[in-house]
């Protein structure tokens, strides 16, 4: 099946800086590809899906300048979380949808654990 | 997507089956139920869909009321491995958006 990387697995940083996580599609080529949030003990959240070439698309309350994203080929995106704080503290998932039978399942990273100091 | 409504958490005796409950009473014709699982600091992984017939695979099998407006994920034995997050997902074949939403799910607890 296909295979969703995300790199990095977990991260510290201190307040104020930015950080970078990396989804990459390993054996699927993907025009789209969805970014998740998820606090302890919460469902996931969707931020944002990217567009391979063109701009992403922010959820409602999802601001595009602290998160911004980068989708330059069909096989990776990007998720820059800027100026950090520590209510970005949080659990930070990508996925890939893969057509099956009509149904898109998606097929999930194993999630970038960000704890901003 | 329709919403669907799962119980907060289950417990179950490893190698005995368990029967996850969903309830999608305004589920449309042409919404299919999806099944994921998250386990503990991991993302997501698929587990199984169907629209109105009974599935089985290698992971599980789902039944589908006749009414779509329940489905059960059947796990056929538990093991410790299985104890995760389960989250039962109507999808719109035409969804665009092609995102997942997602509910609460439930807590599945495997005890030894």
């Amino acid at each position: 099946g296909a295979v969703v990387s995300q790199h990095p697995s977990r991260v510290i940083c201190k307040s104020g800086t930015s950080v970078k996580i990396e989804c990459r599609s390993l054996d699927f080529q993907a025009t789209t590809m969805f970014w998740y949030r998820q606090f302890p003990k919460q469902s996931l959240m969707l931020m944002a899906t990217s567009n391979e070439g063109s701009k992403a698309t922010y959820e409602q309350g999802v601001e595009k300048d602290k998160f911004l994203i980068n989708h330059a080929s069909l096989t990776l995106s990007t998720l820059t979380v800027t100026s950090a704080h520590p209510e970005d503290s949080s659990f930070y998932i990508c996925s890939v949808p893969i057509g099956r039978s009509g149904a898109n399942v998606l097929t999930f990273g194993a999630g970038s654990r960000l704890t901003v100091l | 997507d329709a919403k669907t409504t799962q119980p907060n958490s289950m417990e179950s005796n490893e190698e005995e089956p368990v029967h996850l409950p969903c309830n999608h009473s305004t589920i449309s014709g042409t919404d299919y139920i999806h099944w994921y699982r998250q386990l503990p600091s991991q993302g997501p992984e698929y587990v199984i869909h169907g629209l109105t017939s009974n599935v089985n695979n290698r992971m599980a099998s789902l039944a589908i009321a006749e009414d779509r407006k329940s489905s059960t994920l059947i796990l056929h034995r538990a093991t410790l491995r299985d104890a995760a997050v389960y989250y039962c997902i109507l999808r719109a074949s035409f969804n665009a958006g092609n995102m997942l939403t997602f509910g609460g799910g439930t807590r599945l607890m495997v005890k030894p």
